[in-house]
This record gives C-alpha cells, structure tokens and sequence, in this order.
C-alpha cells in the first residue's frame, strides 16, 4: 500500500529556519510535491522533485532520498505570512496524487 | 494564470437535498479531480476524469456523482445531501499525468 506521514504541527521564530518532513513509502514513485495552504484557501504549489537532491527556490528548498523515501521542506529566514499549512503529495505509479494530512507552521514574532 | 474557479465558497443544505458544485477551469486542461478535506485527514480523491464525459471513482466515491460533458467543466453531485459530508471541498486541474495541480478556492460545505 501507499502511506505519507508528515508531523501534524510545528512552530518557528520569524526570521528562523523550519524543516518539515515527509516520510512516504510507496511500490511506484513518479516524484513528491509539496503545497503550501493558507487557512480557508485552496492549497498553491510550492515544489516537485522526481530526482534525488536538493531544489532551492528562493526562501523554500525541497529535498528528497528515494532510497529512504524521505522528503523535507526547509524554509529561511521565516515571515509571519509562512503561517500555513504544508502539504506533502506522491505521484504514484498510476499519476495519482497521494496526500498528506499536511503540517501546520505556527510562525511566532 | 491558470484559473480554477468553484460557484460557491460557502453552502449550506438540508439533509436528503440534491448539490451541485460547480469548477471551471480556463487552460484547455485534460484532467480534473474533485476532492474533499477534512481535518487531520490528507486530500482525498471522489472523483476524477481525464477526458469530456470521461469519470473515475477515486477513493470515496459513495454518495457522489459527476458530469463532464464539457472540456472545461467538471461538476460534482451529492445525490442525498447527508450531515457526514459536511466538508471542504476542492476541485482541481492538470494539464497532463506528471504537471502540478491547480486548485480552485474551495466551497465549504454544511450539511443540517
């Protein structure tokens, strides 16, 4: 079967640095994504890595290991509007989108 | 901009009345999948299609339907309104298998 796990809730100092993880296990993998969701609001993309390795857009960066089916999300230098919920998401062997039950950031000044 | 635009934010129904929720999409996009979130739960897939009058059972389909008789318009039906779907409810578009996904604004579903 397919599972995702990613922590319910985490909370971060403005102008600090979170890492959000995302465990998954899988029999077909076609790359992760990660969305970002604002409260009451539909979730926008933020990354997708199909390859091993670190993918940096701007504050986010995303990683990922296939070997350990491991993902994380770091975002830098932290801002009040990062408060959010992270979503982690599989494309699976038949291009289906499996989901996490995402991660709530609580951003503190 | 990709726009995926849902008719309602906010509804409220009866129990045992008919829904209808409504998602347009206005980039020529093959694919379209309704979903529904709740909390502590992950997105989870109703229905999807990948082509006009086209539709698959994702993985809770019970007590919903959907239409697709257009390209750009990918409808969801609760055929008996009941108070276990009350819910948000996310319709989204992906122009091919591995593209990411756009979601319209979402319409937040309550059920009396």
């Amino acid at each position: 079967g397919q599972n995702i796990d990613q922590p319910t809730e985490m909370t971060a100092t403005e102008g600090a640095i979170v890492q959000i993880n995302c465990t998954y296990q899988t029999s077909g993998f076609n790359g992760l994504f990660w969305y970002q969701q604002h409260a009451g609001e539909a979730p926008t993309f933020l990354s997708y890595n199909v390859l091993d390795g670190l993918e940096e857009k701007g504050r986010f960066s995303s990683f990922l290991s296939r070997s350990k089916g491991y993902s994380y999300l770091l975002l830098k230098e932290l801002q009040m509007k990062d408060s959010a919920s992270y979503l982690c998401a599989l494309l699976d062997s038949n291009y289906q989108l499996i989901w996490g039950a995402g991660t709530k950031l609580i951003i503190k000044p | 901009d990709v726009k995926v635009t849902q008719s309602s934010r906010y509804l409220v129904k009866r129990t045992g009345e008919k829904v209808f929720l409504e998602c347009v999409q206005d980039m020529d996009h093959e694919n379209m999948f309704w979903y529904r979130q709740d909390p502590g739960l992950g997105l989870r897939l109703i229905y999807f299609s990948y082509d006009v009058k086209m539709k698959e059972k994702g993985d809770i389909p019970e007590g919903y339907s959907v239409s697709r008789e257009k390209k750009e318009r990918f409808s969801l039906i609760l055929e008996s309104a009941s108070t276990n779907q009350t819910s948000m409810y996310l319709c989204a578009s992906r122009p091919d298998q591995g593209a990411e996904a756009f979601f319209g604004q979402g319409t937040r579903l309550t059920v009396v």
